[in-house]
């Protein structure tokens, strides 16, 4: 299974940016980099995908590094609605999910 | 809404008892999965279906776990002779799967369940 490694955990304060780093340093050339997030007691929640060059929508940007053995998660101005769970993951086939424990983030007010 | 739905929230079981589980996927969605996540980790896949056939089955699924998904939209998952290392959020998704591009899945709230 695709391994990935994140910070246990992380804090930001809102209205300000927050840089979520992932490490996957055994991708592969056809892996996509997804980011799913979970709120407590709710479901996964799609974040962002991507697979070589960086990507933006809505909820947030993804920078994909030249070699791709990393990726981060970019939240422009964090607020409370966004502490989660955070997690990357990427691998070699187009279904399930490999999950890790991933980094919970705290918004402090 | 039409995301997707899970059926219960919550179930509380003594051990020995059988459980069924249901999920609504979104409609049109062709592929359905089913995940288990106990406290403090990340999901663990646990099966999946391509409209109706069964794809996938992880080594955690053992005999005593079974699922359904008859015509292509809804699915069971059933546990019997529950056991208190049950205990978990069962959580169900679903994707569209089209040629040429990744699949995004979308999550069920989840079901909750405790074995005592």
């Amino acid at each position: 299974d695709a391994k990935t490694t994140q910070p246990n955990s992380m804090e930001s304060n809102e209205e300000e940016p927050v840089h979520l780093p992932c490490n996957h340093s055994t991708i592969s050339g056809t892996d996509y980099i997804h980011w799913y997030r979970q709120l407590p007691s709710q479901g996964p929640e799609y974040v962002i995908h991507g697979r070589t060059s960086n990507v933006n929508n809505r909820m947030a940007s993804l920078a994909i590094a030249e070699d791709r053995k990393s990726s981060t998660l970019i939240l422009h101005r964090a607020t409370l609605r966004d502490a989660a769970v955070y997690y990357c993951i990427h691998g070699g086939s187009n279904y399930k999910l490999t999950f890790g424990k991933g980094t919970l983030l705290t918004v402090n007010p | 809404d039409t995301g997707v739905s899970q059926d219960p929230r919550h179930k509380i079981t003594k051990r020995g008892q059988n459980v069924t589980f249901r999920c609504d996927p979104i409609s049109e969605h062709n592929r359905l999965y089913w995940y288990r996540q106990t406290l403090g980790q990340g999901p663990e896949f646990l099966t999946y279906f391509q409209n109706e056939a069964q794809l996938e089955k992880s080594r955690l699924l053992s005999d005593r776990f079974s699922a359904e998904r008859p015509k292509g939209s809804f699915s069971t998952l059933e546990i019997q002779r529950t056991e208190q290392g049950d205990s978990a959020m069962y959580l169900c998704a679903s994707s569209l799967v089209a040629w040429g591009s990744t699949e995004t899945q979308y999550f069920g709230p989840g079901t909750r369940l405790l074995v005592l």
